[in-house]
């Protein structure tokens, strides 16, 4: 039983370009959730995905977008990169909106220059 | 407003000690869940255990056990006779309900436990 998998597993960038990260969920899951994790603290909530829309989204800039996927993976778009959006960007996949336990891939490395 | 609280941040323990992680959180609703991740220095955070607000027994899984006190709003993490592999660090995380817009999760800021042979 496959878990969930992101990729790439790093990535480097500079300041103002695009990022693309991707999430494929654990299989019989629905619910797609992204976190970033800066260096030392614990992760925090981008945004949330069922049914291909984006059902709760947390304190984040519009720069930060997503897209879900009728298989259930998912994609997180960062435009107009900062050197503060260096972090390690979590996927999470859990069953129904139900308060479900979330489980978590191995996360992208991002480091912006 | 929700929060989680976990003032230790660095525990270190020789082999074979008890150790307590401790977590406080901060919820208006009346329906919860309360969680503990493991992550390992690899990245992943591997899911532990989940217990509603409605559940309060202890909960013992081989060396781990948990103890949810709805009265001191704590949900505290022990690891009895810890072995070098629990090194980690660990995060206490809080989800409301569905209904009050919940499934996100609120972690805490974690607790990194160094267990040294």
């Amino acid at each position: 039983d496959a878990g969930v998998t992101q990729s790439p597993t790093h990535l480097i960038k500079t300041r103002g370009q695009q990022v693309t990260l991707r999430c494929s969920p654990k299989s019989g899951h629905d619910t797609v959730s992204w976190y970033q994790q800066a260096l030392g603290q614990g992760p925090q909530f981008i945004f949330q995905y069922y049914e291909e829309e984006e059902r709760q989204r947390g304190n984040f800039p519009d720069r930060f977008s997503g897209h879900q996927f009728p298989n259930y993976s998912s994609e997180l778009n960062v435009n107009a990169l900062l050197l503060g959006d260096s972090a390690l960007y979590l996927c999470a996949s859990s069953y129904t909106l139900e308060t479900d336990t979330q489980y978590f891939g191995p996360g992208t490395r991002l480091t912006v220059l | 407003a929700q929060k989680v609280t976990q003032a230790q941040t660095e525990i270190s323990v020789v082999e074979k000690e008890d150790v307590t992680l401790d977590c406080v959180y901060e919820t208006r609703d009346t329906t919860y869940y309360l969680f503990w991740y493991k992550q390992p220095p690899s990245g992943e955070l591997v899911f532990l255990i989940r217990r509603n607000s409605f559940d309060e027994q202890n909960e013992i899984s081989g060396r781990y056990s948990w103890n949810f006190q709805k009265s001191t709003s704590s949900f505290n993490f022990t690891i009895t006779a810890s072995q070098v592999v629990d090194s980690a660090v660990y995060f206490c995380a809080l989800s409301e309900s569905f209904y009050n817009q919940g499934g996100k999760l609120i972690f805490g800021q974690g607790t990194e436990l160094s267990v040294k042979p």
